[in-house]
C-alpha cells in the first residue's frame, strides 16, 4: 500500500499571499488530519477532516482552513500568509477516525514565507 | 489540560551505548501513549505505540512501558546504532484531546560511531 503522500514537498511565498497544500491518505483510510511544526511552537494540531467534515479543530486563526474530498483527499489553505507561518505541514490518515487509531504521516510540506 | 513532557536534547551516546528518554504525561483519563520518530528531512514514522496501563510497545529493538502510577512512558534500547540518530517525539491521544494527539517537544538523539 502507498503511504501518504503530500504536495508539493516545499514551497516559498511571500506575506500576503495565498497557499493551497495537498494531501492523499492511504487507500481506504477515511480520516485525515493536519499538524505544523515549528521550532518554536512544536507539533500543533490544526483539524481533522472525517467523511469530508471537519471533525475537529485545533487553536488556529481562521486564515487556516481546510477541505476533504469525496475520496477522501484533503487540501489546506492559508489566506494572507504571515512570516511565523513558516512551517513543515504534516498530514495524518487514519482508516475510521483519528479516535484510537494510529495515523501514518506523510513527509510533509515544507513552507517558507518571505 | 493534557500534556506532554520529554527530556530536553540533544541526547548524545556513542555506538551500543544503552539509551533511555524520558517521558512522563499529565492526563484527566486513559489516554493511548505513541513514540514516534522524525528522521531528517521526513516525516513521522510511528514507532511503538500502548493504550492501557502496564502495556509495552516494542518495535525495531526500542521498548516503553505504559506506567500509570508513575504517568510515564520511557522510551529505551539496549543497544543504539549510528542509524537511530534522530528526533524522537512523545505523544498522547485521549477523549480530552478529542483523541487528536498531544505531543512532547521531541528529544533529538546523536549517535557517534
Amino acid at each position: 500500500k502507498a503511504g501518504v503522500t503530500q504536495t508539493p514537498r516545499y514551497l516559498i511565498k511571500t506575506r500576503g499571499q495565498q497557499v493551497t497544500l495537498s494531501c492523499s491518505p492511504i487507500s481506504g483510510h477515511r480520516s485525515v488530519s493536519w499538524y505544523q511544526q515549528t521550532p518554536g511552537q512544536g507539533l500543533q494540531f490544526l483539524f481533522e477532516y472525517f467523511s469530508e467534515t471537519q471533525r475537529n479543530k485545533g487553536n488556529f486563526p481562521g486564515r487556516f482552513s481546510g477541505r476533504q474530498f469525496s475520496n477522501s483527499r484533503s487540501e489546506m489553505n492559508v489566506s494572507t500568509l504571515e512570516l511565523g507561518d513558516s512551517a513543515l505541514y504534516l498530514c495524518a490518515s487514519s482508516s475510521t477516525s483519528a479516535r484510537q487509531e494510529t495515523q501514518y504521516f506523510g513527509p510533509g510540506t515544507r513552507l517558507l514565507v518571505l | 489540560g493534557n500534556s506532554v513532557t520529554q527530556m530536553e536534547g540533544p541526547v548524545t551516546l556513542s555506538e551500543e551505548a544503552f539509551l533511555t528518554i524520558n517521558c512522563t504525561y499529565t492526563a484527566t483519563g486513559y489516554p493511548s501513549l505513541f513514540w514516534y520518530v522524525q528522521y531528517p528531512g521526513e516525516g513521522l514514522q510511528l514507532l511503538l505505540k500502548a493504550t492501557k496501563a502496564d502495556d509495552k510497545g516494542s518495535n525495531k529493538g526500542f521498548e516503553a512501558t505504559y506506567r500509570k502510577e508513575t504517568t510515564s512512558f520511557h522510551l529505551e534500547k539496549g543497544s543504539v546504532q549510528v542509524s537511530d540518530s534522530a528526533v524522537y517525539f512523545c505523544a498522547l491521544s485521549d477523549r480530552d484531546s478529542n483523541y487528536q494527539l498531544i505531543w512532547g517537544a521531541g528529544t533529538k538523539l546523536i549517535i557517534k560511531p
